[in-house]
């Protein structure tokens, strides 16, 4: 069965620093990998995807993710926090019936 | 372009009670899910219609919970009686057709609360 894992319930991070919000699966075949961000009282918005090709994939908001087969893992990744990126962090892979697995999401802080 | 639109945003009713939440995916798209986040846990997969058919309901909890897209457009998702364990927030999404890695647009939510 495909899962995802977040080991991190929360994240801290001091504004201008750079962040990583860690993510790792297990699928059978390709990884089809997402990462998505829900802003307080909003829905879930795309943020950047791994399909195939370049293991360095760039998203919105100056979000980057790096995908690791060798280590089964897609970090999200940024260089410099903004205390606006304060939200919480969904990982998730696709299914070849095209649902959505979730990992248990990430709560970024970022602070002044 | 309208994103995804769920109503009501909040419901709260009481146990054994019946509710009903709908989605209004983008227009156009054929893909059109339903997901459930509960007690602060995972997002998890509820169902899955492509166009008015039911593609896939293998998350779907129980035979309490109902799921229609009639014409293939807007869908709701009904839950009757409702239980203490069903309350947590409904998010449904949506995607084209075509292109079968394209990312899926969600709706605010709908946040159920069963007391």
């Amino acid at each position: 069965a495909q899962s995802v894992a977040q080991p991190e319930d929360q994240v801290n991070v001091a504004e201008g620093n750079p962040l990583t919000v860690k993510c790792t699966y297990s699928v059978s075949g390709n990884p089809y990998l997402f990462w998505y961000v829900q802003y307080p009282n909003r829905g879930l918005q795309f943020l950047l995807k791994y399909i195939t090709g370049d293991n360095l994939v760039k998203g919105s908001y100056g979000f980057e993710a790096e995908f690791n087969k060798s280590q089964t893992s897609f970090h999200l990744k940024k260089p410099s926090a903004l205390v606006s990126d304060s939200a919480l962090y969904f990982c998730a892979v696709r299914d070849a019936g095209g649902k959505l697995i979730f990992g248990q999401g990430t709560e970024l802080s970022v602070k002044p | 372009e309208a994103g995804v639109t769920q109503f009501p945003s909040h419901s709260v009713i009481e146990k054994g009670q019946t509710v009903t939440l709908r989605c209004d995916p983008i227009s156009g798209h054929d893909n059109l899910y339903w997901y459930r986040r509960v007690m602060g846990k995972e997002i998890k997969f509820l169902l899955h219609f492509v166009k008015e058919s039911k593609q896939d309901e293998s998350g779907m909890p129980n035979n309490r919970f109902l799921a229609e897209r009639t014409g293939g457009t807007y869908s709701t998702l009904k839950v009757q009686p409702a239980e203490l364990e069903d309350s947590g927030v409904y998010f449904c999404a949506s995607s084209p057709y075509r292109g079968a890695y394209n990312e899926q647009f969600f709706g605010p939510g709908t946040r159920l609360t069963v007391l």
